[in-house]
């Protein structure tokens, strides 16, 4: 079964609202989960490492006043896309590591800006 | 900075047939990944490895982390309609972050 849970799986919303897309880890604590974009027929592109009580740590060339991370807990992180506009919608993923090495994602959840 | 080089990057094949991908990449990895993606799903692992030279299979899949720790290979035997999807390899780099292949289409013709 799943280890890592992401929530919405789909969501639309209006051109200059926010979102947010939480990312939980199922049966473990995770201290430290990522965030990545996929556009279509792309690979995964990092976002930004999530660390749980601390700040998020971005990747060149994304806006960390535009995509806000929150790591409140160790099963919890959370990627809120603010403002967001057409150029936003994208398939959003995230991962956690269980153990060791061992790197589980979620299932994605797709943004679409209208 | 660190990249990966998947080839190829896509593969038309008959039901049966065996298949075969690589990534190379630039730089040393310590752990390498390969992962199934469905389309609109999230990537699923299908096998990880962890020692330079170690072989490991998954079923029909078998795995292989490169002597060099540059390169791995991914091979899926007696391919099956259910294999269709998009495959990625990833390195596990510094600060435990992902680097991932740019991916292999592989499309089943029954």
């Amino acid at each position: 079964g799943a280890v890592v849970s992401q929530h919405p799986s789909r969501v639309i919303c209006k051109s200059g609202t926010s979102v947010k897309i939480e990312c939980r880890s199922l049966d473990f604590q995770a201290t430290t989960m990522f965030w990545y974009r996929q556009f279509p027929k792309q690979s995964l592109m990092l976002m930004a490492t999530s660390n749980e009580g601390s700040k998020a740590t971005y990747e060149q060339g994304v806006e960390k006043d535009k995509f806000l991370i929150n790591h409140a807990s160790l099963t919890l992180s959370t990627l809120t896309v603010t403002s967001a506009h057409p150029e936003d919608s994208s398939f959003y993923i995230c991962s956690a590591t269980k153990s060791g090495n061992t790197i589980y994602f979620g299932e994605g959840s797709w943004l679409t800006v209208v | 900075g660190q990249q990966l080089n998947q080839s190829p990057q896509s593969m038309f094949i008959q039901e049966g047939e065996d298949v075969s991908m690589n990534c190379t990449s630039s730089s040393i990895f310590n752990t390498w990944l390969w992962y199934k993606q469905d389309p609109g799903e999230g990537p699923v692992l299908l096998i990880a490895l962890y020692k330079a030279g170690e072989l490991t299979s998954n079923g029909r899949l078998t795995a292989q982390f490169g002597i060099t720790r540059k390169d791995s290979f991914l091979n899926i035997s007696a391919s099956i309609p259910s294999d269709v999807g998009i495959y990625f390899c990833a390195g596990l780099g510094g600060a435990q972050k992902l680097v991932f292949g740019q991916g292999t289409r592989l499309t089943i013709n029954p």
